[in-house]
Formats: C-alpha cells, sequence, structure tokens
C-alpha cells in the first residue's frame, strides 16, 4: 500500500526566506508520481508542481522546486522568497496504480505553512 | 475555462438525517473523484468514477454513502443516515483521464462541501 508522510504540522518563516516542506513516501510501484498542492483557507485544492518516478530532472515551477531523491523516498518541496501568500496548507500527494486498474491520489497529513510580515 | 463547481459550500444537520452533494466537472473530462477530508487530514478518495462507470469505490462506506454521475457529467454523493464522524470536508474532482498513461493527469479540485453533523 503507498504511504505518504509529512512529519511536519507547521511551520512558521520569514518572509523572503526560502521554505523547504518535508515529504517522505513509500511504494513498491516502479511507476508512480509525485504531487504538491496547496489549500488556502478557502478550501480548495491548488496543484503546484509534479515529479514523475522515471523524471531524472528535478521539476520546477516558477518558485516552487521540487527536490526528489528517489533512493530515499523523499519528494520534498522548496519555496525560494516566500510571500504573505503562501500561508496555506501543503499536501504531498503520490499517484499510483491499484488493483482496480486505475490510478489513486494518496495525501499526506499536511503542514501548515506561515509566513511573517 | 469554468473549474469544478460543487453546491452547497456549507451543509449543517443532524445525525441520522440524509444529505447530497452535487458536483459539476470541467467540461471534456472522463474521471470524477469525489474525496472525503477530515480535519487535520489529507483527503481520503472515496469513489472514482470514469465516465458514467464506477472505477474503485473500494474505501466508500457503502452502507450509508451512495454516488451516482448519470451521463457521465454531474455526479451526486448521498449520505443516508449520516453520523457525527461524517463531519467533514467532501471534496470533488475531475480529470481528462485516470489511467497511468497520461503523464500530467492533473486532478483540478472543487471548492468543495463543509458538512457539520450535530
Amino acid at each position: 500500500a503507498q504511504k505518504i508522510t509529512q512529519t511536519q504540522p507547521g511551520m512558521f518563516v520569514q518572509e523572503k526566506e526560502a521554505v523547504t516542506l518535508d515529504c517522505t513516501y513509500d511504494t513498491s510501484d516502479q511507476s508512480y508520481g509525485l504531487f504538491w498542492y496547496k489549500q488556502p483557507s478557502s478550501g480548495e485544492m491548488i496543484f503546484l508542481i509534479y515529479q514523475g518516478s522515471y523524471d531524472e530532472q528535478n521539476a520546477t515551477e516558477g518558485r516552487y522546486s521540487l527536490n526528489f531523491q528517489k533512493a530515499r523516498k523523499s519528494a520534498n518541496l522548496v519555496i525560494s522568497a516566500s510571500q504573505l501568500g503562501d500561508s496555506a496548507m501543503y499536501f504531498c500527494a503520490m499517484r499510483a496504480p491499484t488493483n482496480f486498474g486505475n490510478e489513486k491520489l494518496t495525501f499526506g497529513t499536511g503542514t501548515r505553512l506561515t509566513i511573517i510580515p | 475555462e469554468a473549474g469544478v463547481a460543487q453546491s452547497p459550500r456549507y451543509k449543517i444537520i443532524e445525525k441520522r438525517q440524509s444529505v447530497a452533494f452535487w458536483c459539476n466537472p470541467i467540461s471534456g473530462h472522463a474521471t470524477l473523484y469525489w474525496y472525503q477530508q477530515i480535519l487535520g487530514q489529507g483527503p481520503k478518495l472515496l469513489i472514482q468514477f470514469q465516465n458514467n462507470g464506477v472505477v474503485d469505490d473500494s474505501q466508500l462506506p457503502k452502507d450509508r454513502f451512495s454516488a451516482e454521475r448519470l451521463k457521465g457529467v454531474d455526479s451526486t454523493l448521498k449520505i443516508q443516515p449520516a453520523k457525527l464522524e461524517d463531519s467533514a470536508v467532501y471534496l470533488c474532482a475531475s480529470s481528462l483521464v485516470g489511467t497511468m498513461t497520461s503523464v500530467y493527469n492533473e486532478q483540478f479540485f472543487g471548492p468543495g462541501t463543509r458538512l457539520t453533523v450535530l
């Protein structure tokens, strides 16, 4: 079974500093995908970044980058130059095949990031 | 492009009552998902539809939860009767496809329905 672990329930970071949100995963599948989502207080899940298990380069999307260490089974999110609008819950998720022939997203418990002015 | 629509946004009911949630996915998206997000946890998949067929309902409490997707577009999720532990945000998401053949098979989420059972 797939499992995602986010060990940081909450983080406080000064505005303009970089922040790393930790994510480790467990799977026996060779083909899988890793996602990061942002969930502001309004409730919607906003897709940030994706990393495929066969991608050799770390994914980057603007101020977001994913530090993918396959051997360690970690997929940490790095946010550079944090902004007040980055305050939100952040979820790491893994997409992997199931016995039903579909693919399923398994989410971690999330990290609440608060940016301090 | 319009996003995933959900209604209502909030619902308060008493235990043992019934409730229904509605979801309209992004136009053209074949796959529709319902998630349950309990406070302090990540979303958990309840059911996945491919067009109007159920692909995965392994985590749906079928004694009280039901879902349908008529005509492969809109979907409703029903709880009957509700229990206190059903208090959660119910998220609907959609994607173009639901298989591993699409690398960027991004799921787009709606705003969710916050259910409180008293």
